[in-house]
């Protein structure tokens, strides 16, 4: 079983809908929680960080982050063609020491695709 | 260019050919991994820094070699390069106190 779960889609949505993408994971040690977004041909980049349960909000997005089910989701609000990607969920440790500090999980990547 | 950047961005190589794919960043961050991406595995770790002379190996390290002698490079060496590599590798750095990320634009590497 891997460490974190996410459904790869494909998903596909018409413009001004609302998308939940969402990820589980089995590692408790998890407490930071990171969205990344990859257009096609182009590298991951960050779009949600949090490390508390709850909610975060930034402009169309929302991270919901549940630690005692383990599930953390994504939501875009009125989405947009430009929202068309690969949405990726990413977790990691704590510090505890060492070197090992930093390393992220990631999900499988939901492929999203948002019909004008 | 301030940023985290790879070369080159496309290769291709014959089995068995030693390939060097080269990650630099300008941040001065710590931290610096080597991802590759396939599909239906999605992101998976091969090796990662620390610092300067500190790496570990991550997930999937069999056939690779990596090297950290100044904190700004982070180069990833196939040994023997085999068709089950052909992939896109990207490069990432963090800083020692944040977890989030960032990443470069990925080599793509063919193996034929």
């Amino acid at each position: 079983q891997k460490e974190v779960e996410q459904d790869p889609g494909p998903l596909s949505v018409p413009e001004g809908a609302i998308v939940s993408l969402n990820c589980t994971y089995s590692n408790s040690a998890f407490q930071y929680f990171m969205w990344y977004r990859q257009y096609s041909r182009k590298g991951p980049e960050l779009l949600m960080y949090t490390y508390s349960s709850g909610n975060k909000e930034d402009g169309r997005f929302t991270a919901q982050v549940d630690k005692s089910s383990k599930y953390i989701s994504l939501f875009i609000r009125d989405s947009q063609p430009s929202d068309s990607a690969t949405y990726l969920c990413a977790m990691s440790q704590a510090y505890a020491g060492g070197t090992s500090y930093g390393k992220l999980t990631f999900g499988q990547g939901t492929i999203l695709t948002v019909h004008p | 260019d301030a940023g985290i950047t790879q070369s080159p961005r496309y290769k291709i190589t014959e089995t068995g050919r030693q390939v060097t794919l080269m990650c630099h960043q300008t941040w001065s961050h710590s931290y610096m991994f080597w991802y590759r991406q396939d599909l239906g595995h999605g992101l998976r770790l091969i090796y990662y820094s620390a610092a300067a002379d500190i790496t570990d190996k991550g997930e999937v390290p069999d056939g690779y070699v990596v090297s950290r002698s100044k904190t700004e490079n982070f180069p990833l060496t196939l040994e023997s390069a085999t068709r089950s590599q052909t992939s896109v590798y990207f490069c990432a750095s963090s800083s020692r106190t944040a977890t989030e990320a960032f990443f470069g634009q990925g080599t793509r590497l063919t193996v034929v």
